[in-house]
């Protein structure tokens, strides 16, 4: 069975540049999530969805970062623009529903120069 | 808000020997899930364990058992007869019913052969 994909797996940009990180959650989970995994804060929710719809975008830190579910089996998160601070390993994960297991995908390790 | 407290930042255990990791959250529910995470060094986010609050009975997976006490707030995570390939960064995570995963700070097991 595939697990939830992610891509891509690195991205190096320059400042000031639009990021576009993508997800594809395990066939039939209805929540997804993406994750900010730093050295200095740890692993940190960005935001979270279920049914498609954000339900929790608390996480996010400020206006550049945003988030979409256009449909079941995708999801994007997009910087603009970014920022050398924003350098950090993104993680989607998805569940079967809210209560239930996260699974993680293998992350999208973003530098910002 | 919820805490969770890992206050071993690295351990280490000889091949086939038990190692203990230990957590402690903080909250004032009485439904909610625990986790243990282990991430290798590919940054994979792989579940352990789980532990349902309203069960007693400590989970156990192979090599893998929780010590869950309610009452004090502790779930530490022992591992039986260590592997070389049980080398990684262990994370315990709380969540409330419906609600996101909050992570510990984690810790960096080591296995010495």
């Amino acid at each position: 069975d595939a697990g939830v994909i992610q891509s891509p797996r690195h991205e190096v940009t320059e400042m000031g540049q639009e990021v576009t990180l993508r997800c594809k959650p395990i066939s039939g989970h209805n929540s997804l999530f993406w994750y900010r995994q730093t050295m200095m804060r740890g692993l940190e929710l960005l935001i979270y969805f279920n049914n498609n719809v954000p339900i929790d975008d608390s996480g996010m830190p400020e206006d550049r970062f945003s988030a979409k579910m256009p449909n079941a089996s995708f999801s994007t998160l997009k910087i603009q623009p970014s920022e050398p601070r924003d350098s950090a390993v993104y993680f989607c994960a998805s569940s079967p529903s809210l209560p239930d297991t996260q699974y993680f995908g293998p992350g999208t390790r973003l530098t910002v120069l | 808000a919820q805490t969770v407290t890992q206050s071993q930042p690295e351990m280490s255990v000889q091949e086939a020997e038990t190692v203990t990791l230990s957590c402690t959250y903080d909250t004032s529910e009485s439904d909610y899930y625990l986790f243990w995470y282990k991430q290798p060094p590919s940054r994979q986010m792989i579940l352990v364990i789980r532990q349902e609050a309203y069960k007693q009975q400590n989970a156990t997976e192979n090599r893998f058992s929780v010590n869950f006490q309610k009452a004090a707030k502790s779930f530490s995570l022992k591992i039986s007869d260590s592997q070389l390939g049980d080398a990684a960064m262990y994370f315990c995570a709380y969540r409330k019913r419906g609600n996101k995963l909050v992570f510990g700070a984690g810790t960096i097991l080591r296995v010495k052969s």
